[in-house]
């Protein structure tokens, strides 16, 4: 079985806090995502990696970061976490060719940032 | 707006009901996913579907190309089947595997 694991289930931060939100996933995928869920919003992309080292922003970047340094770890960064950060934070991997249209999910992690 | 629109937002009923779930999309696509996630987060693919009908133990996934819709019907439907259901599509022009996501419909099964 796939496995992605977020390092984090909970997390409570202040304003200003440099924030660190870990993935890892086990299948050897290439491809991964970081996405935040809001209530009415659903599941909106900030960043992709396809490749270790390479980063694309997705549909909501600004104030997000990503670090991508070995194939199957995957951060996101917050360089100064804001009350509007709060969210529910899933990360995704996924493999290439017609395999990518799979996408295996993280439990997710609550981040409040208060 | 949203490229994929799922309705309805919420959606409450007795054991043993029929649940319908809608998803009408506005891109070309080449694939559309049913997801469901489960109080707690973690989200799980029920269906990929690029046409046709798909069916797996209560559950059934229909989509319709031509009109850009699909349709998530769960049968003689139970308390365990509450979570929420999540449409996703895969656009024709994508090359990384993104995908769009519809907003989620709440599903409460009462006993």
């Amino acid at each position: 079985d796939v496995k992605v694991t977020q390092s984090s289930r909970y997390l409570v931060k202040r304003t200003g806090e440099k924030v660190f939100l870990e993935c890892v996933q086990d299948m050897d995928h290439e491809n991964m995502f970081w996405y935040r869920q809001d209530p009415g919003l659903g599941l909106r992309l900030i960043y992709f990696s396809y490749d270790v080292k390479m980063k694309e922003k997705g549909d909501i970047p600004e104030g997000y970061s990503v670090s991508r340094e070995k194939k199957e770890r995957f951060s996101l960064i917050l360089e100064s976490a804001s009350t509007n950060q709060t969210s529910m934070y899933l990360c995704a991997s996924s493999s290439t060719g017609l395999a990518k249209n799979i996408q295996y999910f993280g439990a997710g992690t609550r981040l409040s940032v208060l | 707006k949203n490229e994929v629109e799922q309705s309805p937002q919420n959606l409450t009923a007795q054991e043993g009901e029929f649940i319908t779930i809608n998803c009408s999309y506005s891109v070309g696509i080449s694939a559309l996913h049913w997801l469901q996630q489960h109080p707690g987060g973690g989200i799980v693919s029920l269906f990929m579907l690029s046409s046709g009908k798909k069916k797996h133990g209560r559950l059934i996934a229909t989509i319709n190309i031509q009109e850009k819709h699909s349709s998530l019907h769960i049968t003689a439907s139970h308390p365990r089947d509450s979570a929420v259901y999540i449409c996703a599509v895969r656009e024709t022009t994508d090359s990384w595997g993104k995908f769009q996501f519809g907003a989620g419909t709440q599903v409460v099964v009462t006993p």
